[in-house]
């Protein structure tokens, strides 16, 4: 069965760090673009971070400089550093594995999602 | 960056309702528009990529179209588990692959 399950959130201080996982099953993250999604409290989603299937990694602009998104392919597992945290990143966040698995792919979207990991960042 | 704008942020329906969310983006996307839906306290469930092609597993009463900066998802007869948000998202080209804001669709 495709299956992703985050792990790693929590109560967190303003300025501390996290590291979420995302551990995958009935494929290998390496194939497809990997992506994080968060969800503020009572809000829509927000894109926060890709990486390619190539290497390649991309940030929302909310969380460039802060943020390492990573994968570790002998573990199967997609990974989400989060330093200098602040209260607005305050979210359920979610690893997504994307339809594509290079650039030339047309078949897009996130077909494959974790159940989400709350991150409360708070004093 | 790409900006995505939905429309209407939410709406009342009744089962058996025909249901039309639009949404636009602030410049020509192709056709690299992805539809979701939502249930609280769930994760997001693909229903359409591409604009228009239906994700497996999506019951056919889901439809999507459009192209270049405007897109419609239609659900054809709404039934109770169809109660929910819907997001479009963007992935055209580079990243960041922004979402829309939402549209919550719950019961009149």
């Amino acid at each position: 069965e495709v299956q992703l399950v985050e792990s790693g959130g929590g109560l967190i201080q303003p300025g501390g760090s996290l590291r979420l996982s995302c551990a995958a099953s009935g494929f290998t993250v390496s194939s497809n673009y990997m992506s994080w999604v968060r969800q503020a409290p009572g809000k829509g989603l927000e894109w926060v971070s890709v990486i390619y299937s190539g290497g390649s990694t991309y940030y929302a602009d909310s969380v460039k400089g802060r943020f390492t998104i990573s994968r570790d392919n002998s573990w199967n597992t997609l990974y989400l550093q989060m330093n200098s945290l602040r209260a607005e990143d305050t979210a359920v966040y979610y690893c997504a594995r994307d339809r594509r698995s290079n650039y030339y792919d047309t078949s897009h979207g996130m077909d494959v999602w974790g159940q989400g990991t709350t991150v409360s960042v708070s004093s | 960056d790409i900006q995505m704008t939905q429309s209407p942020s939410s709406l009342s329906a009744s089962v058996g309702d025909r249901v039309t969310i639009t949404c636009r983006a602030s410049q020509s996307i192709s056709n690299y528009l992805n539809w979701y839906q939502q249930k609280p306290g769930k994760a997001p469930k693909l229903l359409i990529y591409a604009a228009s092609s239906l994700q497996s597993g999506v019951p056919s009463r889901f439809s999507g179209s459009g192209s270049g900066t405007d897109f419609t998802l239609t659900i054809s007869s709404l039934q109770p588990e169809d109660f929910a948000s819907y997001y479009c998202q963007q992935s055209y080209r580079t990243p960041p692959f922004t979402f829309g804001p939402g549209t919550k669709v719950d019961i009149k």
